[in-house]
């Protein structure tokens, strides 16, 4: 069955900078697009970009521009997505998501397990 | 951006009810709306895309319908694995947006 394996859990002081990974296997990794979801303790789901894994094209909600950087490597068939500036909110569980492609406007049809990062002086 | 708003936020029912979830978006986004189901400590799972079509391995109890600002997610006779927060999502525009959930728990 695909796959998307995440990496562990985080924690980072205020400021400071997290990379979260996200491993594709069993299906071909330049098939499918990466989002990236968050998700705060008992809050809702929060988009926060996708990045084709064909063509490296990218899309930032606004919210992170500036903060955010999504990339892949088709080597290894891993995405990555570092957040820099952090602070307490950005506390939450990070999911990578899978979608098509050639638009960032597509379900997400299979999900990593999901990375806690915690925020804490 | 377009907001979604889910109703009810909680939903308590009992095991085989037939419960229907709301999804309002403030404006219109033709078909492109999708469902998820997410259990506690657990990433979602895609249950429905273009509003009606079930994805892949779904149980035929899960349907969805609407278009443009309105839509349902019907579960037609629940079953014990079903409780759990569901959410859903616009695919039409950018920034991809999602409601804020219904909590669906046992009566």
């Amino acid at each position: 069955q695909d796959k998307l394996v995440q990496s562990g859990a985080e924690v980072k002081k205020p400021g400071a900078s997290v990379k979260v990974s996200c491993k594709a296997s069993r299906y071909t990794f330049t098939s499918y697009g990466i989002s990236w979801v968050r998700q705060a303790p008992g809050q809702g789901l929060e988009w926060m970009g996708w990045i084709s894994t064909y063509n490296g094209h990218i899309k930032y909600a606004q919210k992170f521009q500036g903060r955010v950087t999504m990339t892949t490597d088709t080597s290894t068939s891993t995405a990555s997505m570092e957040l820099g500036s952090l602070r307490s909110d950005d506390t939450a569980v990070y999911y990578c998501a899978r979608g098509q492609v050639g638009s960032m406007l597509s379900p997400f049809d299979h999900w990593g397990q999901g990375t806690l990062v915690t925020v804490s002086s | 951006d377009i907001q979604l708003t889910q109703s009810p936020s909680f939903l308590s029912a009992s095991v085989g009810d037939r419960v229907t979830i709301t999804c309002r978006a403030s404006q219109g986004i033709s078909s492109y709306l999708a469902w998820y189901q997410q259990k506690p400590g657990k990433a979602p799972k895609l249950l429905i895309y273009a509003a009606s079509t079930l994805q892949s391995g779904v149980p035929s109890r899960f349907s969805g319908s609407g278009s443009g600002t309105e839509f349902t997610l019907t579960i037609s006779s629940l079953q014990p694995e079903d409780f759990a927060t569901y959410y859903c999502q616009q695919l039409n525009s950018y920034p991809i947006t999602f409601g804020q959930g219904t909590r669906l728990e046992i009566k």
